[in-house]
């Protein structure tokens, strides 16, 4: 079953606006991870963002993380055309105490016109 | 590294044949997973593998599946027969020994079914 789902589904913006993509879960967790996939290949590891921080940065990604409310946002600051692709958050399918096993939720396709 | 091998990349078969995927997942990784993903159920976990041992194989959705791993670089994924309802993207992604960080997969280019 799938723990994580992403809002929006779509999104289509603009060269150079930011791209916020939020993912909500179920149950308790350790990590969550962002993937990204452009179109035919394979997902790509983004950022993992620990259940004991609550803001991550890595280069023009901003990820945060409330287990209060078990969610999560994924920020794409100055976006470029080449950002198109779609977004997963996933996460650990019974909150991390089987290592490996991900659940992915159904992405947000972000589309960035140049 | 050449990271996560899939072949072949893309498969077009009839319905009742058999069809094998191939992954060589990046070496010293010691997990190695299957997924499937379709536009009606996503990206869905089969199997995965510790060391060569597979660890949990609930996913996977009929015995039409089986899936091997002989050695720390090989695993295949079998479908016998092959449905329609089979076709499909189907990736394999590894990864290394346990967190902190080794919670991260890495993906092969997927292999894509057509089960006609």
């Amino acid at each position: 079953s799938q723990q994580g789902e992403e809002d929006p589904q779509a999104l289509s913006i603009q060269e150079g606006e930011n791209a916020t993509m939020n993912c909500s879960y179920k149950t308790s967790i350790n990590n969550l991870q962002w993937y990204r996939q452009n179109s035919g290949r394979g997902l790509v590891h983004l950022i993992l963002i620990r259940s004991n921080e609550r803001e991550k940065h890595s280069g023009r990604l901003r990820v945060t993380l409330d287990t209060s409310k078990k969610s999560s946002s994924l920020l794409i600051t100055a976006s470029r055309a080449a950002d198109t692709a779609s977004y997963f958050c996933a996460t650990p399918l019974d909150g991390g105490t089987s290592y490996g096993k991900l659940t992915f939720g159904q992405g947000t396709i972000l589309t960035v016109h140049p | 590294d050449a990271g996560v091998i899939q072949s072949p990349r893309h498969e077009v078969t009839e319905m009742g044949q058999e069809v094998t995927l191939r992954c060589k997942p990046i070496s010293g990784h010691d997990y190695l997973f299957w997924y499937r993903q379709t536009m009606m159920r996503g990206l869905e976990l089969l199997i995965y593998f510790n060391n060569n041992v597979p660890i949990d194989d609930s996913g996977m959705p009929e015995d039409r599946f089986s899936a091997k791993m002989p050695n720390a670089s090989f695993s295949t994924l079998k479908i016998q027969p092959s449905e329609p309802r089979d076709s499909a993207v189907y990736f394999c992604a590894s990864s290394g020994v346990g967190p902190p960080g080794g919670e991260t997969q890495y993906f092969g280019p997927g292999t894509r079914l057509l089960v006609l």
